[in-house]
């Protein structure tokens, strides 16, 4: 089962707009980390976010950590069309099992 | 610039036959994670390995799947037999764990793996 569950499913915009991405989680996590997957590529990583952080910046990603609402949001800043792909949140647990669990993703185009 | 690699990057077979996923893990990492995607169920968890000790197979059918590390360089993910619901993409995630904490995991290019 997935932990995290992303929104929107698909998300269209122009380019130089900002885009925001949420995402949110059922269980107490160590930290939160968000990966890009181009079509047909791998997962990469992007940023993570530990739980007792906040906020976190890296470039035009921004990174927000709500654990009361146990919910994150990526934004990502003056779009490019080189930024479409799916976005996934992953959750890495607390205690117990140590894998991370991802979200469902979000499908970012980016019009140029 | 260090990455995972895997091996085939692409198999087709036919139902029944063996297939065997290879991943070679960034060197120095200690722990190796084996994912499944597909457009239903997303990306699924089937295996992870620290230090080379198979740690959770829980999401793996045990039936017909077989992970195993035979040396700290190689990671092996076998299906015999295989089904073609077992057509999807698998990838293969290393990372340095410390202590408790999981942190970033880097993933391979994906074996895509088609039966018919």
């Amino acid at each position: 089962s997935q932990q995290g569950e992303e929104d929107p499913q698909a998300l269209s915009i122009q380019e130089g707009e900002n885009a925001t991405m949420n995402c949110s989680y059922k269980t107490s996590i160590n930290n939160l980390q968000w990966y890009r997957q181009n079509s047909g590529r791998g997962l990469v990583h992007l940023i993570l976010i530990r739980s007792n952080e906040r906020e976190k910046h890296s470039g035009r990603l921004r990174v927000t950590l709500d654990t009361s609402k146990k919910s994150s949001s990526l934004l990502i800043t003056a779009s490019r069309a080189a930024d479409t792909a799916s976005y996934f949140c992953a959750t890495a647990m607390d205690t117990g099992r140590r894998a991370l669990t991802f979200g469902s993703g979000t499908r970012l185009q980016v019009q140029p | 610039d260090a990455r995972v690699t895997q091996t085939p990057r692409d198999k087709v077979t036919e139902m029944g036959q063996e297939v065997t996923m290879r991943c070679q893990p960034i060197l120095g990492h200690n722990t190796v994670f084996w994912y499944r995607q597909t457009m239903m169920q997303g990306l699924e968890l089937l295996a992870y390995f620290r230090n080379r000790a198979p740690l959770d197979d829980s999401g793996m059918p045990k039936d017909r799947f077989s992970a195993e590390m035979p040396d700290a360089t190689l990671a092996t993910l076998k299906i015999q037999p295989s089904e073609p619901r077992d057509s999807a993409v698998y990838f293969c995630a290393s990372g340095l764990v410390i202590g408790s904490s999981t942190d970033t995991q880097y993933f391979g290019p994906g074996t895509r793996l088609t039966v018919l």
